[in-house]
């Protein structure tokens, strides 16, 4: 079974405290992405990356940024938290040669205060 | 710009009767259409995917049909079950990314 963890389920910072959330996914895939997702608002896609150090903006990157040093790892990083970022972010992966179906970590409920 | 639409209000089902939810898009002629159910405080799972030249896919209780001339995808559930009450999700492909719609979220009563 594909795997896809996130390093944790809860999360509580200080607004301008830097934050990172890693993602590991098990199954070799190419392709991974990070979301945020909030009531009435869906999934947003704040970046993806296809390859190891390759990385795409995706419709709402303002505030992040992100790494991928190895293919299994992709990493979300808010350099100054802020109100506005709490949310839940939810990181995903796919194979680069199927049908981009996408396999979701449990997500990390952020909270910034 | 591309867009996908799902029914926003919940969807009320009696137990026992088929739920159909509908996905609806614009700008746009997706190769296939992807389906996912999502549980309170949990990623999305994927469920079926269906592809343009497929009229219709079926899965144990669950069938998905694509139409290309009314841009429409349906889902249905068959025999509904308490235990199908989640929020679904449908998504279409462009390029590397997904773009999905905000979901419908079904309540089933016992």
């Amino acid at each position: 079974d594909v795997k896809v963890t996130q390093s944790s389920r809860y999360l509580v910072k200080r607004t301008g405290e830097k934050v990172f959330l890693e993602c590991v996914q098990d199954m070799d895939h190419e392709n991974m992405f990070w979301y945020r997702q909030d009531p009435g608002l869906g999934l947003r896609l704040i970046y993806f990356s296809y390859d190891v150090k390759m990385k795409e903006k995706g419709d709402i990157p303002e505030g992040y940024s992100v790494s991928r040093e190895k293919k299994e790892r992709f990493s979300l990083i808010l350099e100054s938290a802020s109100t506005n970022q709490t949310s839940m972010y939810l990181c995903a992966s796919s194979f680069a040669g199927g049908n981009n179906e996408q396999y979701f970590g449990p997500g990390t409920r952020l909270t910034v205060t | 710009s591309q867009k996908i639409e799902q029914n926003s209000e919940a969807l009320n089902i009696q137990e026992g009767k088929t739920a159909t939810l509908t996905c609806n898009y614009t700008n746009y002629s997706p190769a296939y259409l992807q389906w996912y159910r999502q549980d309170p405080g949990r990623g999305p799972v994927f469920l079926l995917l269906i592809r343009e030249n497929e009229k219709e896919k079926r899965k144990e209780r669950l069938k998905v049909t694509f139409d290309t001339t009314l841009k429409q995808s349906l889902f249905h559930i068959t025999a509904s079950q308490p235990a199908d009450s989640a929020t679904y999700l449908c998504a279409h492909d462009s390029n590397y990314q997904l773009i999905w719609g905000a979901g419908t979220k079904l309540i089933i009563k016992p």
